[in-house]
């Protein structure tokens, strides 16, 4: 079966510290990968997406980028965070036309 | 880009009644999926129900339902015999069937089941 880690759980880094949050989905080939922020009690918001080892495509402009090393690991990351990058980051995949499957979430406190 | 709008921040219902949430999206395109998903407390996404767009009969898992209007581009969600556990955010979501790479997410229902 499949299966998504997301890791750390929870993390706390200083302004303009580096970030970097890892994604790894097992039991799938070639899944679409997907980085969502969620400010508190607000709605989903699309950071970056990937349709394969490479390829990622940017929606939200701003100091995140992200990466595809390796077909099943997907990698967000800063090198300088702001206090606007705290939030709740959430890792979801999927294959053909359905469902995401989401990670448990990272939750960043930027300080 | 498609557009996802839910106007109830919050609802509140008694345990063992009905609850219907509301869900609106725009979109140009014929073909696409629909989706309900529940965020409790632990913030874990969960897929409630899913809905294929050139399917005219409502999806149903157990208590819950959706009724699914495609010239209205509406898409709500009943829950049935509402339980505590039923308490969450959630969120309804698109897909496009054909550049279907993007989810597009509303910005969520806070769901209280009142004792």
């Amino acid at each position: 079966s499949q299966t998504i880690h997301q890791w750390p759980a929870t993390l706390v880094q200083p302004v303009g510290s580096p970030l970097s949050l890892e994604c790894t989905v097992e039991g799938t080939s070639n899944p679409n990968l997907y980085w969502y922020r969620q400010a508190a009690g607000r709605g989903l918001q699309l950071l970056f997406y990937s349709v394969g080892i490479g390829q990622i495509s940017s929606e939200v402009p701003q100091n995140l980028s992200a990466s595809r090393p390796q077909d099943r690991q997907f990698i967000l990351s800063s090198k300088k965070l702001l206090l606007s990058d705290s939030g709740f980051y959430l890792c979801a995949w999927s294959v053909s036309a359905v469902e995401a499957f989401f990670g448990q979430g990272t939750r960043l406190t930027v300080v | 880009a498609q557009t996802v709008t839910q106007s109830q921040p919050e609802m509140s219902v008694q345990e063992a009644e009905t609850v219907t949430l509301s869900c609106t999206y725009d979109t140009s395109e014929s073909d696409y999926y629909l989706f309900w998903y529940k965020q409790p407390p632990s913030r874990q996404m969960i897929l409630v129900i899913r809905q294929e767009a050139y399917k005219q009969q409502n999806a149903t898992e157990n208590r819950f339902s959706v009724n699914f209007q495609k010239a209205a581009k509406s898409f709500s969600l009943k829950i049935s015999d509402s339980q505590l556990g039923d308490a969450a955010m959630y969120f309804c979501a698109y897909r496009s069937l054909f550049t279907g790479n993007q989810f597009y997410f509303g910005t969520g229902t806070s769901l209280t089941v009142i004792p």
